[in-house]
């Protein structure tokens, strides 16, 4: 059973740029929430997804938006890129219902130039 | 708004001696708990949680956590720490049983052989 999976792993951008990072929830998992490491802080939480539709957002401004998928797969796309968006991305999925744990994926590490 | 405190940035012991890593938090409601384990190059990894019952839980690989509502602490703990311990260490909280985990900002902890 395999658990979260992100990808890329790594990606490096340039300032201006746009990016689509990709989430596979675990199994039976039907909500994706991101959030965005700094180096050196705790994650901050961008925003979760539940039934294709955005269902609570941190404060990120708008250039971060995100799509969920009818297989609960999901992507955070990222506009306008700046040098402070330069973090470790983690995509978590749980189930919708309960008090559940999050699991987490191994990351998306984007550097933006 | 919820919020959580790691005071500590390092904690530093040698292998077998008692591992204490201690956290905070801020919550309107009633607080759902959470610890949290990241190593290298890695997302994060679950180890236990607090929802309701009895003040210790016991969670994954030894460890285990004193809830206490009177001081809104939630600390880490593990008797007999071991050299392979040492990771960075989250304490997560929210105030329902879906939105959003506020971290800390985490907790590096060091063992020695």
């Amino acid at each position: 059973d395999a658990g979260v999976t992100q990808s890329p792993t790594h990606l490096i951008k340039t300032r201006g740029q746009q990016v689509t990072l990709r989430c596979s929830p675990k199994s039976g998992h039907d909500t994706v929430s991101w959030y965005q490491q700094a180096l050196g802080q705790g994650p901050q939480f961008i925003f979760q997804y539940y039934e294709e539709e955005e269902r609570q957002r941190g404060n990120f401004p708008d250039r971060f938006s995100g799509h969920q998928f009818p297989n609960y797969s999901s992507e955070l796309n990222v506009n306008a890129l700046l040098l402070g968006d330069s973090a470790l991305y983690l995509c978590a999925s749980s189930f919708s219902t309960g008090s559940e744990k999050l699991f987490f994926g191994s990351g998306t590490q984007l550097s933006v130039l | 708004a919820q919020s959580v405190a790691q005071p500590e940035d390092q904690v530093n012991v040698a292998e077998g001696n008692p591992l204490t890593v201690k956290c905070t938090y801020s919550v309107s409601g009633n607080p759902y708990l959470f610890w949290y384990v990241q190593y290298p190059n890695r997302g994060l990894q679950f180890l236990l949680k607090y929802i309701t019952g009895d003040n210790l839980v016991k969670g994954s690989y030894g460890f285990e956590a004193e809830f206490n509502k009177s001081q809104t602490s939630f600390h880490l703990k593990k008797p007999s720490a071991l050299v392979s311990d040492s990771a960075l260490y989250f304490c997560a909280v929210r105030d329902d049983s879906w939105g959003k985990l506020q971290f800390g900002a985490g907790t590096q902890v060091v063992v020695t052989p």
